[in-house]
């Protein structure tokens, strides 16, 4: 079945440090993939989103580039502030229009 | 922006009792879908709905659990005997019509305390 894999944290990184956190799927046909971001006590926010290959989601200086041949989304920023401390969820939605979320990777950034 | 609201923010409830955790989804959005997420771990989808009935539900998501979209604008989750281990927070989302292309937008979340 479909489903979404991505790093397991926490990532701690300090501030200005380049960020990688990899997300990988599985899906039949064309899934569309999103990254959310979860601040402490807050719900889910959509960070970014991909509909189709080679596409590139970006916001806030975060970006993520759908790679359908290694089946891809990882979330990158060049310099992670201390604010940017939060849990980031990978996530697809198939041509089923079912959601699959990763597990979350939490983000610590030190000052 | 229009939001996804949820009420309450916390609910405690003791054992055995029931729950109904209420949200409003976005107005123009036609999926509906519950989440939870026990402290600490993953986003665990519950349930979808669509067209005033339910679409997928997951293996959580036994007859202790129900839903339903009473008017035009709440969707509820209800949990018939609350058990310690339902413990969580409960997450509403909504999304437009069913093009892949479209987020989900989620609430807040109401944090669900059993005693």
């Amino acid at each position: 079945g479909d489903s979404v894999t991505q790093m397991e944290g926490p990532v701690t990184l300090s501030e200005e440090a380049f960020l990688t956190i990899n997300c990988t799927y599985t899906a039949t046909g064309y899934p569309s993939l999103f990254w959310y971001v979860q601040y402490p006590g807050e719900g889910l926010q959509l960070l970014l989103k991909a509909t189709k290959a080679d596409d590139k989601g970006s916001n806030k200086g975060f970006e993520a580039t759908y790679r359908k041949e290694t089946t891809s989304f990882h979330l990158e920023k060049g310099s992670v502030q201390v604010s940017d401390s939060a849990v980031y969820f990978c996530a697809l939605r198939n041509n089923f229009n079912k959601f699959y979320f990763g597990s979350g990777t939490k983000l610590n950034v030190k000052p | 922006e229009p939001e996804v609201t949820q009420t309450p923010s916390h609910q405690v409830t003791q054992m055995g009792q029931e729950v109904i955790l209420r949200c409003v989804p976005i107005s123009n959005h036609l999926y509906f879908y519950w989440y939870r997420q026990i402290l600490g771990q993953k986003v665990e989808f519950l349930v979808s709905f669509y067209n005033n009935e339910i679409s997928e539900k997951s293996e959580i998501f036994d007859d202790q659990f129900s839903v339903e979209r009473p008017d035009g604008s709440n969707f509820t989750l209800k949990i018939r005997s609350t058990k310690l281990e339902d413990s969580a927070m409960y997450f509403c989302a909504s999304s437009e019509e069913g093009i892949g292309n479209q987020p989900q937008h989620f609430g807040d979340g109401t944090r669900l305390s059993i005693l």
